[in-house]
């Protein structure tokens, strides 16, 4: 059974700092990961998509590294922002489309 | 791009009664979709995958009968709580998985808040 684990359960930094989040799981045999955000109290919203067979993936500030080996990934964040503070989660996707996440890394960025 | 659209997004009912949430692929066809659950300050579970014409799939320890779900076309499924109680008060989200060409993702509907009081 797959377990995935995020680490910092919570973390809080200055504004332009840069910051990495973990991820780990318990399975290498994964078909993708992505990385969300969730607002408090609202729906999640997709940040990256790593498939099994890519290293990492951008996207503006944002950088997302798969490692299958090692059963990690990263989520890098480039000169933070207030408006990045939410919770970030990681899952674990297969190939029908069944996510498992992990519980989420709460992140504050203050002014 | 693809959009799950989902209602209600907040509902507050009294014990004992039953309650549906939809979600509904406006611009797509979802032959599968997924039910999580999410209490809080704890992570996304999955309770069940839906699938369209057919019984649901249900993970160990959710209670079919207690939540269920209907997929009975290619754009809505629901979840029904049925005789909701107190410690059934969670956030409930469904998803589907989107397969374009070579793109892959998948796409989340905006959350119910269920509140039995």
């Amino acid at each position: 059974k797959q377990e995935v684990t995020q680490i910092p359960a919570a973390l809080s930094v200055p504004e332009g700092e840069n910051l990495v989040l973990n991820c780990s799981f318990t399975d290498s045999a994964i078909y993708n990961l992505q990385w969300f955000r969730q607002d408090p109290g609202k729906g999640l919203t997709s940040l990256l998509l790593i498939q099994s067979s890519q290293r990492e993936q951008t996207s503006g500030r944002l950088n997302a590294s798969l490692d299958k080996s090692s059963g990690r990934s990263t989520l890098y964040i480039a000169a933070s922002q207030p408006g990045d503070s939410a919770t970030y989660l990681c899952a674990l996707g297969t190939s029908y489309g069944k996510l498992t996440f992990g519980q989420g890394t709460i992140l504050t960025v203050h002014p | 791009g693809a959009v799950v659209s989902q209602h209600p997004s907040r509902v507050i009912c009294k014990s004992g009664t039953s309650v549906k949430i939809e979600c509904r692929s406006l611009d797509f066809q979802a032959t599968t979709m997924f039910w999580y659950r999410q209490f809080p300050k704890q992570s996304l579970m999955l309770m069940a995958t839906s699938n369209e014409g057919s019984k649901a799939t249900y993970e160990q320890g959710v209670e079919k009968d207690k939540f269920l779900i209907n997929h009975a076309s290619l754009t809505l499924s629901t979840l029904t709580v049925t005789s909701a109680h107190p410690e059934d008060s969670s956030f409930y989200i469904c998803s589907a998985n989107l397969v374009r060409g070579q793109d892959y993702g998948y796409t989340f509907g905006s959350g119910t808040r269920l509140t039995v009081v």
